[in-house]
């Protein structure tokens, strides 16, 4: 069965730009979540998808994050404008459903100047 | 939701047997007890989950005592493949499983 894939695998970008980041879950996954994962720390959730609805988007900067999964399958994570402290990796993982083993994806290293 | 603290860091040599306690206090009725291997530039990987007693799979063992307040991942025999970061989670179905890492035990396998 084919993996949680992303996109891209790597981003530099300056501050105040804007990046987007893809995901496509692994097939029938209900829930999907992003994480974002600073060098040495483990990974914080930023938000939770069970279908298209959100479960838990509190840790979202929501002034500068955004992300859908629209018809519940494929989703994106934006950062606009992108701050120096959103260097990171973004995860994207899933799971068939909320308490179920979560499958990850490689992960977009994104670096801010 | 259920807090974990783990040791930051272990030592171990290649062939033994490795435990790695987690503490969870605040442990809800309905929360499950996961377990998760990260290598470097590598998402993580789920290893084991449980709700209660032992649970045994082909890679690891988790231990969990009556009172749930706290689990044991046992990693047998093991190698210098298994040098990772181990994340213990807890969380469960109210409103949406919630899952939060913390900052994980680094497991060092010497040669």
């Amino acid at each position: 069965e084919a993996g949680v894939a992303q996109s891209p695998r790597y981003k530099i970008i300056e501050k105040r730009q804007s990046v987007a980041f893809w995901c496509n879950p692994i097939s029938g996954h209900a829930t999907l979540y992003w994480y974002q994962q600073i060098l040495g720390q483990g990974p914080k959730l930023l938000i939770q998808f069970q279908n298209n609805g959100v479960v838990d988007d509190s840790q979202l900067p929501k002034d500068r994050f955004s992300a859908e999964r629209l018809k519940g399958v494929d989703s994106t994570l934006k950062i606009q404008p992108a701050k120096l402290e959103d260097s990171a990796v973004y995860l994207c993982a899933s799971s068939a459903w909320a308490a179920n083993e979560q499958f990850f994806g490689p992960g977009t290293r994104l670096t801010v100047l | 939701l259920a807090k974990t603290t783990q040791p930051i860091s272990m030592d171990s040599y290649e062939g033994q047997e490795v435990n790695i306690t987690c503490s969870h206090n605040n442990i809800a009725t309905n929360d499950y007890i996961t377990w998760y291997q990260q290598f470097p530039s590598q998402g993580p990987r789920f290893i084991i989950q449980g709700y209660k007693t032992k649970v045994t799979n082909e890679v690891a063992s988790l231990f969990i005592p009556a009172d749930r307040k706290s689990s044991t991942l046992s990693l047998p025999r093991v190698s210098l493949s298994d040098t990772a970061v181990y994340y213990c989670l807890v969380g469960g179905n109210a409103g949406g499983f919630k899952t939060i890492f913390g900052a994980g035990t680094r497991l060092f396998v010497k040669a």
